[in-house]
């Protein structure tokens, strides 16, 4: 009865490469989001869907693309990934915030590692 | 633009004791401010969410404060337990749906 489910949890890969990592949530929210955890443990948005939409794009290169294919799943697929894309990759969930109960909620991680 | 910093980064306490952690950001036009817990290696866990209407939360033995105008929110932890060792997160939401997060506070209690 996982709320909001990523797959994989881990990812090493070869730079150049691509690759995508999935997320799922069951609570029946609206919007859906993207973070990045670098070394530092710093958090940072990276996109937002709100239906389907993108509302959120923090100037993030274009070797990410986000896509939505309903409202419960939000992937992210990555291009000729780079060293410094390594770090933990965060999906999260919402309700609008119109509804007064926009709480984000947070899945495991996936945690990529670029060689 | 939003910046969040959370003061200490890092805190170890005796068990049983009470504690505060700091946060504070730099514009004061929030819809919301989220306090989270993230264990090593995990994601990240809601604690409270105050909206920028509300002045304090409660949760068990988390209560956490806001004062908008200041710019400042508090998250006291009562009776510290071992299990609350973590870091503490605090995270502003402003005009777009997005989180803008501190950097934490390592949380460590000692038995």
């Amino acid at each position: 009865d996982t709320a909001v489910s990523q797959t994989p949890k881990y990812l090493v890969t070869q730079m150049g490469n691509d690759k995508s990592i999935k997320c799922e949530q069951n609570l029946g929210h609206d919007t859906m989001y993207w973070y990045k955890q670098d070394s530092k443990k710093f958090l940072k948005i990276m996109f937002s869907y709100n239906n389907k939409e993108l509302i959120i794009n923090e100037t993030v290169p274009n070797r990410f693309s986000p896509k939505s294919p309903d409202k419960a799943h939000l992937n992210l697929h990555i291009n000729s990934l780079e060293l410094g894309d390594s770090a933990v990759y965060f999906c999260a969930s919402s309700q609008d915030r119109a509804s007064g109960k926009d709480t984000q909620y947070f899945g495991p991680g996936t945690r990529l590692t670029v060689l | 633009k939003q910046e969040v910093t959370q003061i200490p980064a890092a805190l170890s306490v005796p068990e049983g004791e009470n504690l505060v952690l700091n946060c504070s950001f730099t514009d004061s036009a929030i819809y919301n401010l989220q306090w989270f817990r993230q264990d090593p290696g995990k994601g990240l866990t809601s604690l409270l969410l105050i909206q920028s209407s509300q002045r304090e939360q409660t949760s068990g033995r988390l209560n956490a404060s806001l004062d908008k105008s200041s710019g400042r929110s508090t998250l006291y932890i009562a009776a510290s337990q071992p299990g609350d060792s973590a870091t503490y997160l605090c995270a502003v939401s402003g005009g777009a749906q997005k989180l803008v997060f501190g950097q934490g506070t390592r949380l460590t209690i000692n038995p």
